[in-house]
């Protein structure tokens, strides 16, 4: 079955530390990746994503995310965490013949401390 | 760029009413996608479009949920009877797809629906 896990339902890091966000898939085909974010009451963001090539993708706002293959991971990566990161943030799984259409995990709550 | 527009932003209504919600996408783009998304759970999807074909339906999009895109640019999405368990956030998305399909969806701010 196609699935993506995010295992951490709320995380919290003080503001200037660093962060990871994980992400497990499971999918048939060649997976692409994505990381959304979404603030309170809005849409989503693309933060960034992965097709093919270099596994190390850089993205918006400072993210960063490492694809490998191995461990069926996408895990989110920023150095320096700022206040203004607080939202929720999802891992999305999707194909080239699945119409776009993607799937989503269920989504990591990022509070950042003073 | 305008981005992805959805109207109404929210939506309360009684049970056994009827809603539609409207979505118009970034205007080049051909494919437009609904999804769901229910308090602390990651988006779910629902149907797409390919211009003005709807190409696949989700199992979650039972008999009282209609969408359409009549000419291939702003859809609907219509609930009928609504119940409770309809209470969502729905969000559409759109993608340019071509020789290079890259997949990315841009997303709307979403139609927050609560039926009471």
């Amino acid at each position: 079955a196609q699935s993506v896990t995010q295992p951490d339902i709320h995380i919290t890091v003080s503001e200037g530390a660093s962060l990871e966000l994980r992400c497990n898939y499971s999918y048939g085909a060649t997976p692409y990746l994505f990381w959304y974010v979404q603030s309170p009451g809005q849409g989503l963001q693309l933060l960034l994503k992965y097709f093919s090539g270099d596994t190390l993708v850089q993205g918006i706002k400072g993210f960063e995310a490492e694809f490998k293959r191995s461990q069926s991971s996408f895990n989110l990566r920023k150095p320096s965490v700022h206040w203004s990161d607080a939202a929720e943030y999802f891992c999305a799984v999707g194909a080239y013949n699945q119409g776009g259409k993607l799937i989503f995990g269920q989504g990591t709550e990022l509070s950042v401390k003073p | 760029d305008t981005g992805v527009s959805q109207n109404p932003r929210h939506k309360i209504t009684k049970r056994g009413q009827n809603v539609t919600f409207r979505c118009d996408p970034i205007s080049e783009h051909n494919r437009l996608y609904w999804y769901r998304q229910t308090l602390g759970q990651g988006p779910e999807f629902l149907t797409y479009f390919q211009n003005e074909a709807q190409l696949e339906k989700s199992r979650l999009l039972s008999d009282r949920f209609s969408a359409e895109r009549p000419k291939g640019s702003f859809s609907t999405l219509e609930i009928q009877r609504t119940e409770q368990g309809d209470s969502a956030m729905y969000l559409c998305a759109s993608s340019l797809v071509g020789t290079t399909n890259t997949g990315e969806l841009f997303f709307g701010e979403g139609s927050r629906l609560t039926v009471l």
